[in-house]
């Protein structure tokens, strides 16, 4: 089955530093990568999602980028705020028909110091 | 935050008990997930239904059992057969499972000593 690994799985930056988290993904079929966030305490949510026929998208201060080549998916945060400060989680689709599903890289703590 | 619910928000049993977490949504989705959340270990997920009357098991389904008998409507049981109940479960949705966000119920915590 698919198998994504995420990096770092903590990251400090100082507010206003850009943060890039990233990860790889095994099946070469995947075609949708979701990011989600996740506050403390509170349950996950969308922040940014990219489909296999686009290579970069952007969305304010969060791009997402996309090689299938190297399989391998990042996200990129500029001028981080304390804001930003959260769990982050990345996904990869799999499978097709009744078994689609999505696959979880285990999370990024980041910590934006003000 | 409305249109997926889960209940109740913490919850305590004994070991050797069977126990099931209610999710219910109101979005008219199509596809229901469950998904286990411990430190460090990301979302993995339990069961998922992309229809009513059908489900498939995830990554993790030993010990666990779902049903999916209307289209808002997803409860998982978390029987005496699952080694480590202890956890955080989050139940989502989707307008269909291709290629759509999932939304996040507010999650359970299950604490089983």
């Amino acid at each position: 089955g698919e198998n994504v690994e995420q990096h770092p799985s903590t990251l400090s930056v100082q507010e206003g530093d850009s943060a890039v988290i990233k990860c790889t993904y095994s099946d070469s079929a995947s075609n949708y990568f979701p990011w989600y966030k996740q506050e403390l305490g509170k349950r996950p949510q969308l922040i940014i999602d990219i489909r296999s026929n686009v290579g970069e998208k952007k969305d304010q201060r969060i791009a997402v980028t996309l090689n299938k080549t190297a399989k391998h998916f990042s996200l990129h945060i500029t001028e981080t705020q304390p804001e930003d400060s959260a769990v982050y989680f990345c996904a990869a689709s799999s499978g097709g028909g009744s078994n689609y599903k999505l696959t979880f890289g285990k999370g990024t703590l980041l910590t934006v110091n003000p | 935050d409305g249109g997926i619910t889960q209940s109740p928000k913490y919850l305590f049993r004994k070991e050797g008990q069977n126990v099931t977490l209610s999710c219910e949504q109101n979005l008219n989705h199509d596809a229901m997930y469950w998904y286990r959340q411990d430190p460090g270990q990301g979302l993995r997920l339990i069961y998922y239904s992309q229809i009513v009357n059908d489900f498939q098991k995830g990554d993790i389904a030993e010990g666990y059992s779902v049903s999916r008998e209307k289209k808002e409507s997803f409860p998982l049981t978390v029987t005496s057969a699952q080694k480590n109940p202890t956890a955080f479960y989050l139940c989502a949705s989707s307008i269909t499972a291709v290629s759509y966000e999932q939304y996040f119920g507010p999650g359970t915590r299950l604490t089983v000593t």
